[in-house]
């Protein structure tokens, strides 16, 4: 198993452009979400989703939107990019909504905003 | 949501064993404790959890105290592929499964 991939590993972005940060993860868990690391602030929960076809709101959701058309992709997309979304962006993964169910973790998306 | 205390930063010598403590007075009876560490900004990485018993797996061993205050996390014999921030986390049923990082415990194996 690849376990949770992201794509990119790293963007720059200018003020208003969109893009989309993709998730994948090949071990058939039920829950995904996304969390951003920024120095200082920790990890912080944006959007999550626990099946295909239902999603909802983290911490932190502003500026950013998500869809689960299948159980295997969880995009993240930011619609108009602000230099305030500079960070590290970390999508997780686990099998249930159980909190016995541990959290699997990509490599992150790290992406700047100018 | 219970808070846990661990202290900032901890050396370890190559070969040893790591005792990372933290401290979690204020679980409740249905509250897990995990482990994550982070190595140089790659994405968390989950070590071990439990709930009242003590736990091992191929990476360490969790050992909790009888009254779940506290928790110990042993690397059994630490190599330099170690050194990173061990986060405890006191994991309760919120909205979204969030889960909350503390400011962890900077573990550095020397050789």
């Amino acid at each position: 198993n690849a376990g949770v991939t992201q794509t990119p590993k790293f963007q720059v972005l200018k003020t208003g452009q969109s893009m989309t940060l993709q998730c994948a993860q090949d071990m058939n868990h039920e829950y995904m979400s996304w969390y951003r690391q920024d120095p200082g602030m920790g990890l912080r929960l944006i959007h999550y989703s626990v099946g295909a076809g239902i999603t909802d709101q983290g911490e932190v959701p502003n500026g950013y939107n998500v869809s689960r058309s299948t159980t295997e992709d969880f995009p993240l997309r930011l619609l108009s990019a602000a230099p305030s979304q500079t960070s590290v962006y970390f999508c997780a993964s686990s099998p249930d909504w159980g909190i016995d169910s541990p959290l699997h973790f990509g490599n992150g998306t790290r992406l700047t905003v100018t | 949501d219970a808070k846990t205390t661990q202290p900032p930063s901890m050396d370890c010598a190559e070969g040893r064993a790591a005792n990372l403590p933290c401290n979690h007075s204020t679980i409740s009876g249905n509250e897990y404790v995990y482990w994550y560490r982070q190595i140089h900004s790659q994405g968390p990485q989950y070590i071990i959890h439990g709930l009242k018993n003590n736990e091992t797996n191929e990476m360490a061993s969790l050992i909790i105290t009888e009254d779940r205050k506290s928790s110990t996390l042993i690397l059994p014999h630490a190599t330099l592929r170690d050194t990173a921030v061990y986060y405890c986390i006191v994991r309760v049923k919120n909205a979204g499964n969030m889960l909350t990082f503390g400011g962890g415990t900077r573990l550095m194996v020397k050789p």
